[in-house]
């Protein structure tokens, strides 16, 4: 248990489909992440959240839309997706953009995209 | 060029053999460098760090020693357990605090 929980663990969706993965932290951190984990490529860092602010969009797709309600609760709301955005989802969690070595992340969200 | 680059996957050992796990990176500086695994169907957990050139990260039987004459930070344990069984991320900090993964590199113990 890292403090960092994520659901749904998986989820199939169809390419019309709009659906969300949920992430929250208890561990009182400040900044959250949204990384992207396919086979055989790097871990991709998709979306930053500092203190609620978004930081960081590595030239993500709209059709990936991020949502940060407070510092604890993060959402990637995805709409009108493609086969290829099939992977998971990892959320993570530091206390705050600047501390990379106290990153916690998630279990992850199984997308499939059928 | 990716700033870090570690060793393709899969390694397959048996239980009680040594292991190394290559990465090595570019950058301009002198950059935190980090091992983190994911153990099968969890995220990814922070398995040791090193701050400095020289500094040696260690946790869990496993030990990284950031060289910078080689720009190098290897994993290495000195007997493997079935329960080592995992994925292996090399990673670094960027300039701008990004943390940088590898691409990964996939561990199978057998007993």
């Amino acid at each position: 248990e890292t403090g960092v929980t994520q659901t749904p663990r998986h989820l199939v969706m169809g390419m019309t489909n709009k659906k969300s993965l949920k992430c929250e932290q208890h561990l009182g951190h400040n900044a959250m992440y949204w990384y992207k984990q396919s086979a055989k490529k790097p871990l991709e860092l998709m979306f930053v959240y500092n203190f609620k602010e978004q930081t960081e969009n590595n030239s993500v797709p709209s059709r990936f839309s991020p949502e940060c309600p407070n510092s604890s609760h993060l959402f990637l709301h995805l709409h009108t997706l493609q086969p290829e955005d099939s992977a998971l989802y990892l959320c993570a969690s530091s206390q705050d953009e600047a501390l990379a070595n106290t990153i916690y992340f998630g279990e992850g969200s199984w997308l499939t995209v059928v | 060029g990716d700033s870090v680059t570690q060793m393709e996957g899969p390694v397959t050992l048996s239980e009680e053999a040594f292991l190394t796990i290559n990465c090595t990176y570019t950058a301009t500086g002198y950059p935190s460098l980090f091992w983190y695994v994911q153990y099968p169907g969890e995220g990814l957990q922070l398995l040791l760090k090193a701050t400095k050139a020289d500094d040696k990260g260690s946790n869990k039987g496993f030990e990284a020693t950031y060289r910078k004459e080689t720009t190098s930070f290897h994993l290495e344990k000195g007997s493997v357990q079935v329960s080592d069984s995992a994925v292996y991320f090399c990673a670094r900090v960027e300039e701008d605090d990004k943390i940088i993964f590898g691409k990964g590199t996939r561990l199978h113990i057998l007993p």
